[in-house]
C-alpha cells in the first residue's frame, strides 16, 4: 500500500535551534505530497506542497522541505524555531487530482526556551 | 473567501443515537471530502464529493454513516446509532478541481460518544 511515514513522533527543540522533521513516502508514481500543521483542538493549515516543480519548497512561517526521489523523503525544516511553531505536524501525499490525502501519523514539535 | 466552516465544533451524545455534522465549503470549491482522525494520529480518509456526486467511499464508512452534498454547495455527514469507537475529530475539506489540487481544511467537529 502507498504510505507516508513520520520517524519520530515527538520532536522537542530549543528555541532558535533547527527544526527537522522527518517525512519518507511509498509511492509507484511520483506523488503530491504536503505539509500540514495543526494546532491544539483545531482543522489542519497547509504549509507547504510539492508539485513537481521544485524540489525545494517554501511554504508559511519559514518553513520549507526538499523533495529527494532518490532518498523517497519529503523532509521539513525550519532554520530557527519560534515558540509559536509548537504543533502537531502532519506529512499527506496524494496520487494526483480527484485523489483523498493519505496522512502519517504526525510528529508533535516540542519547543523550549 | 472565508474559508471552511464547520458546525458544531463539539458534540457530546449518548451511544446510540444519532448526530449529525454539516460542512461549508470555500464557495468556488467543487470538491468536498470528510476525513475522521483519532487521538495520536493522522486523518483517515472517509468519503469525497465532486459537486452533488459521491465519488468515492472508504471501507471505515460503514453503514451507519452516510454523507450527503445535494446541491453540491455543503455537505451533511451523519452517523447513526452512534458507537463509542465512532469518538473522534472529522475534518471537512475542499479543494477546487486542477493540476496541483490543495485540500483546505475546516476546524472540524469533535465528537464525544458516552
Amino acid at each position: 500500500a502507498q504510505s507516508v511515514t513520520q520517524l519520530g513522533s515527538h520532536v522537542s527543540v530549543s528555541e532558535g535551534a533547527l527544526v527537522l522533521l522527518r517525512c519518507n513516502y511509498s509511492s509507484s508514481v511520483p506523488p503530491y505530497l504536503f505539509w500540514y500543521v495543526q494546532y491544539p483542538n483545531q482543522g489542519l493549515q497547509l504549509l507547504l506542497k510539492y508539485t513537481s516543480a521544485a524540489t525545494l519548497v517554501k511554504g508559511i512561517n519559514g518553513f520549507e522541505a526538499e523533495f529527494k526521489k532518490s532518498e523517497t523523503s519529503f523532509h521539513l525544516t525550519k532554520p530557527s524555531a519560534h515558540m509559536s511553531d509548537a504543533a502537531e505536524y502532519f506529512c499527506a501525499r496524494s496520487t494526483g487530482t480527484a485523489s483523498k490525502l493519505t496522512f502519517g501519523t504526525g510528529t508533535r514539535l516540542q519547543v523550549t526556551l | 473567501d472565508t474559508g471552511v466552516s464547520q458546525d458544531p465544533r463539539h458534540k457530546i451524545t449518548k451511544r446510540g443515537q444519532n448526530v449529525t455534522f454539516r460542512c461549508d465549503p470555500i464557495s468556488e470549491h467543487n470538491r468536498l471530502y470528510w476525513y475522521r482522525q483519532t487521538l495520536g494520529q493522522g486523518p483517515e480518509f472517509l468519503t469525497y464529493f465532486q459537486n452533488e456526486a459521491q465519488l468515492e467511499k472508504s471501507r471505515l464508512l460503514s453503514d451507519r454513516f452516510s454523507a450527503e452534498r445535494p446541491k453540491g454547495s455543503f455537505s451533511t455527514l451523519e452517523i447513526q446509532r452512534t458507537e463509542q469507537g465512532d469518538s473522534a475529530m472529522y475534518l471537512c475539506a475542499s479543494s477546487l478541481t486542477g493540476a496541483w489540487e490543495t485540500q483546505y481544511f475546516g476546524p472540524g467537529t469533535r465528537l464525544l460518544v458516552l
